[in-house]
């Protein structure tokens, strides 16, 4: 079985400044995904950025990048230069080899202007 | 390409009713993914589907069931709701099983 942990129900950052926010998972899969959702107030869930688990490469996406630990089964979202248009609700996500989608209980993210 | 599309996107009805929601998917993606998202069970997977045929189901009682058509358009469907059937049906589509999924705005389903 896959559990995925957000242990920050909420975080808030200047504009322009740097947040990170923290995931940790749990799974027997030795091929497996892992996955930042970002659902902003519309409640549309977007697809921020996905890692592979088999790649030691970090995933980079414009401001967004993560920092994957594989051993420590930690994958944390480092979300740089944040703008207004940043805050939302964030989820961390683990799929492994075929299964579903296992989700944690997501961080919110405010930015103050 | 157009995103994933569901109908309809806000809904009411009363306990003991029955109610049908409808995904389409990203043109060319043959999976789709049911959740069901509420304040206190977060992110909850209901099932999946891919060439007509449920792949997974997730820990929900029978009233909720779901179907495949062949064109990959996906519909769930309720039956008896139960107030705590109140949530926010979300689908997602991928072009093949454990690929990522992309998600609809969702069906914001209220039950009184």
């Amino acid at each position: 079985a896959q559990t995925v942990t957000q242990s920050q129900p909420e975080m808030s950052v200047q504009e322009a400044e740097t947040v990170t926010l923290s995931c940790t998972y749990d799974t027997s899969e030795s091929d497996y995904y892992l996955f930042w959702y970002k659902q902003p107030p519309s409640r549309q869930m977007i697809l921020v950025i996905r890692q592979e688990a088999y790649k030691q490469q970090n995933a980079t996406e414009n401001r967004f990048s993560v920092n994957f630990q594989k051993a420590a089964k930690s994958f944390s979202l480092k979300i740089s230069d944040s703008q207004l248009g940043d805050a939302a609700m964030y989820f961390c996500a683990s799929q492994g080899g075929s299964e579903k989608l296992v989700f944690g209980k997501g961080t919110k993210l405010t930015v103050n202007p | 390409k157009a995103g994933v599309t569901q109908t309809p996107r806000y809904l009411i009805k009363t306990r003991g009713q029955q109610v049908t929601l409808s995904c389409s998917p990203i043109s060319g993606h043959r999976s789709v993914s049911w959740y069901q998202q509420t304040p206190g069970q977060g992110l909850q997977f209901l099932f999946e589907y891919f060439s007509e045929t449920q792949r997974n189901k997730g820990n929900f009682p029978g009233r909720f069931s779901g179907r495949q058509f062949s064109n990959s358009r996906s519909e769930m469907n309720v039956s008896t709701l139960e107030l705590g059937d109140s949530a926010l049906y979300l689908c997602a589509s991928s072009p093949w099983v454990g690929e990522t999924q992309y998600f609809g705005p969702g069906t914001r389903l209220l039950v009184l």
